[in-house]
């Protein structure tokens, strides 16, 4: 059973446009959340985190939220770019272990 | 630049076959992991190690095991690939306590036929 979900396999947004990338996890045990990016052909590529004391983090133009109640956390990107197209992965651990587990990934076009 | 290099980019082997991975890391980095990505299933653990000769088994271990005889390099084993078993597999290291210092390499696409 998957521990980490990405519900939309695929979304599609303009040039300038915000993305939206959600997550849901069941295991109230994680308290430390990434989002990776991956193109083709490479790995995946660590692109933003968020530990469970905070509900927001922001790097330039990529913002996670957490939502621990609801267990839900997401990825804003504005403005999204071409150059974001890719696969985004949330992935969720527990502070102190150093294994961390995936969702089945969302693949982000962003059209010119 | 660091890295974690995996030894084949596109692997084809036939049912029955004992496969060998190869990732090896230059970061020194204590912890090494093991992943297959497979369309609408993501990143799922296959077996991770936290230093030289120790393993631990993530969620979807059967099938495979691992080697690790020295810090840099962490080897995935398919007993007896099967066809089941053909997929991506994604190596990442790591340097101590928290997950958020993953580095990848680049992918071995394994097909068994």
């Amino acid at each position: 059973d998957q521990q980490v979900k990405q519900n939309s396999p695929s979304l599609s947004v303009q040039e300038g446009r915000i993305s939206i990338l959600n997550c849901d996890y069941t295991n109230s045990m994680f308290d430390y959340f990434l989002w990776y990016k991956k193109y083709p052909a490479e790995g995946p590529t660590f692109l933003i985190s968020i530990s469970s004391i905070k509900d927001k983090n922001e790097d330039g133009r990529f913002t996670v939220f957490l939502n621990k109640s609801a267990k839900h956390l997401s990825l804003h990107i504005v403005p999204s770019q071409p150059g974001d197209s890719a696969v985004y992965f949330c992935a969720a651990s527990e502070y102190n272990n150093n294994d961390m587990r995936f969702g089945a990934g969302t693949r982000l076009t962003v059209k010119p | 630049d660091v890295k974690v290099t995996q030894s084949s980019r596109y692997l084809v082997k036939r049912t029955g076959e004992k496969v060998f991975l190869e990732c090896v890391q230059d970061m020194d980095h204590e912890n090494m992991f093991w992943y297959r990505q497979d369309p609408g299933l993501g990143l799922r653990l296959i077996y991770f190690s936290y230093d030289v000769k120790m393993k631990e088994k993530g969620d979807i271990p059967e099938g495979y095991s691992v080697s690790r005889e020295k810090k840099e390099r962490f080897s995935l084993i398919l007993e007896s690939a099967s066809t089941n078993q053909t997929s991506m597999y994604l190596c990442a290291s790591s340097f101590g306590q928290g997950a958020w210092g993953y580095t990848f390499g680049s992918g071995t696409r394994l097909t068994v036929v």
